[in-house]
């Protein structure tokens, strides 16, 4: 079973920086497309941004709204993904998902979720 | 950049009912690439259909997608308690990396 666990949120105060986790089991990380997408508080989904696999190189690509401030990468040995966010806005706050992201699908799995606020 | 106009924004059914969700899309896109998800309170999305038309594994036959071009819906054939969540439709893509949704139908109980 697929399993993606993610951690790492909280309050941050605009201007600062959080480094969200997923944790990925039940399938076989290494070479698996993931992406990030949020929520903000009553809102719809938003794409983040994606890492592709080893096996292409791990190159990013990212949304306009986060793009020069949040850096996607990822560590293979621990099956495991990164969000790191710089320069935290107030309009970042939100649930932030981590999901896989196989070409040619759509994001066939979630991970519950974790809530970044970022307020003074 | 596609985007995706979800009507209406709520949806009030009574169980039993048949629901009709709709998705506009501002400009034609291979329908390969349009799946729905549905959300209910506290928890992740959870994908339904894709390529317009296909269940996603476990998903109830009750929910079936169609449409092409421009145009896609999401069809609950009788709607059952659990069913009412938002619903959201996504317009997906590798290269460029296209991940568009809808702002998303709420279906309530009447």
């Amino acid at each position: 079973e697929v399993q993606l666990v993610e951690s790492g949120g909280g309050l941050v105060k605009p201007g600062g920086s959080l480094r969200l986790s997923c944790a990925g089991s039940g399938f076989t990380f290494v070479n698996t497309w993931m992406s990030w997408v949020r929520q903000a508080p009553g809102k719809g989904l938003e794409w983040v941004g994606r890492i592709k696999g080893r096996s292409e190189g791990g190159p990013t690509d990212y949304a306009a709204p986060v793009k020069g401030r949040f850096t996607i990468s990822r560590d293979d040995l621990k099956s495991t993904l990164y969000l790191q966010m710089n320069s935290l806005k107030p309009e970042d706050t939100g649930m932030y998902y981590c999901a896989t992201d196989i070409p040619g699908r759509p994001f066939d799995h979630w991970g519950q979720g974790i809530l970044v606020i970022v307020s003074s | 950049e596609i985007v995706l106009t979800q009507s209406p924004d709520t949806l009030s059914l009574s169980p039993g009912e048949r629901a009709t969700l709709s998705c506009r899309a501002s400009r034609s896109f291979v329908s390969d690439y349009l799946a729905w998800y549905q959300q209910k309170p506290g928890q992740a999305p959870r994908l339904l259909i894709y390529g317009a038309s296909n269940r996603a594994t476990g998903v109830s036959d009750r929910f079936s997608g169609s449409g092409f071009g421009t145009y896609f819906t999401l069809t609950i054939s009788g709607v059952e308690p659990e069913d009412f969540a938002v619903y959201y439709c996504q317009h997906y893509g590798s290269s460029p990396p296209t991940y568009t949704f809808g702002q998303g139908t709420k279906l309530d109980i009447k």
